[in-house]
């Protein structure tokens, strides 16, 4: 089954403690994308992938990491958590065939920052 | 400044009552105009993308269409499981920009 798994589902952590949200595609995407969603903000990119080794900010970049060394997986990573990073978290895929237009999004990461 | 804006903000329709989402968009560079639905809990699921102006696309009791400046999303005689919120998002340089969606809610 074509899908956009993510890891953990759902995580309560504590200020300043390193995390790291997986997520992998198995539909051989080139495009892959981590977004936000907030309650009166909608959903804002962080971080997007054109390929491996390639990546590039999205409109709400700060206080995040990316790395894209295989193809099919795409972690996010919160050095240094903080409240205001508590949202809920998709990652999405799409080919370059689809124009990266067609995006399969994840079950979402809903992250807690106490 | 880019932006997408969708309106209204939410929508309440009886069954069959048909009606339009619009996405006005103000952008450079459009690679791509798309509509996604998301029902609650749920990561967004894909309905269209429209390239250039004049373009329709239809699905079901859905059509989109885009202008120059904005596109619609016409739902005709809705049934409660059309109940989500609509998203409008456009691809500029490969930068993907959302609105704020349109939570429509059908009533049986």
């Amino acid at each position: 089954e074509a899908q956009v798994t993510q890891n953990p589902r759902y995580l309560i952590t504590v200020t300043g403690k390193k995390l790291t949200v997986t997520c992998s595609q198995n539909m051989n995407h080139e495009y892959m994308s981590w977004y936000r969603q907030d309650p009166g903000l909608g959903l804002r990119q962080i971080y997007y992938s054109m390929n491996v080794e390639v990546t590039d900010k999205g409109d709400v970049p700060e206080g995040y990491k990316v790395s894209r060394k295989e193809k099919r997986n795409f972690p996010l990573i919160l050095e240094s958590p903080s409240p205001n990073q508590t949202s809920l978290y998709f990652c999405a895929s799409s080919s370059y065939r689809a124009s990266y237009n067609e995006q399969f999004f994840g079950p979402g990461t809903r992250l807690t920052v106490l | 400044e880019d932006q997408v804006t969708q309106s209204p903000e939410a929508l309440r329709l009886q069954e069959g009552e048909s009606s339009s989402l619009n996405c006005s968009y103000t952008v450079s560079g459009l690679r791509g105009l798309f509509w996604y639905r998301q029902d609650p809990g749920k990561g967004p699921e894909f309905l269209f993308t429209l390239y250039s102006a004049g373009e329709e696309k239809e699905k079901e009791r859905l059509k989109a269409t885009l202008t120059k400046k904005e596109s619609f999303l016409h739902i005709t005689a809705p049934k409660p499981e059309d109940s989500a919120t609509y998203l409008c998002a456009v691809n500029r340089d490969d930068k993907i920009i959302f609105g704020k969606g349109t939570r429509l809610h059908i009533l049986p």
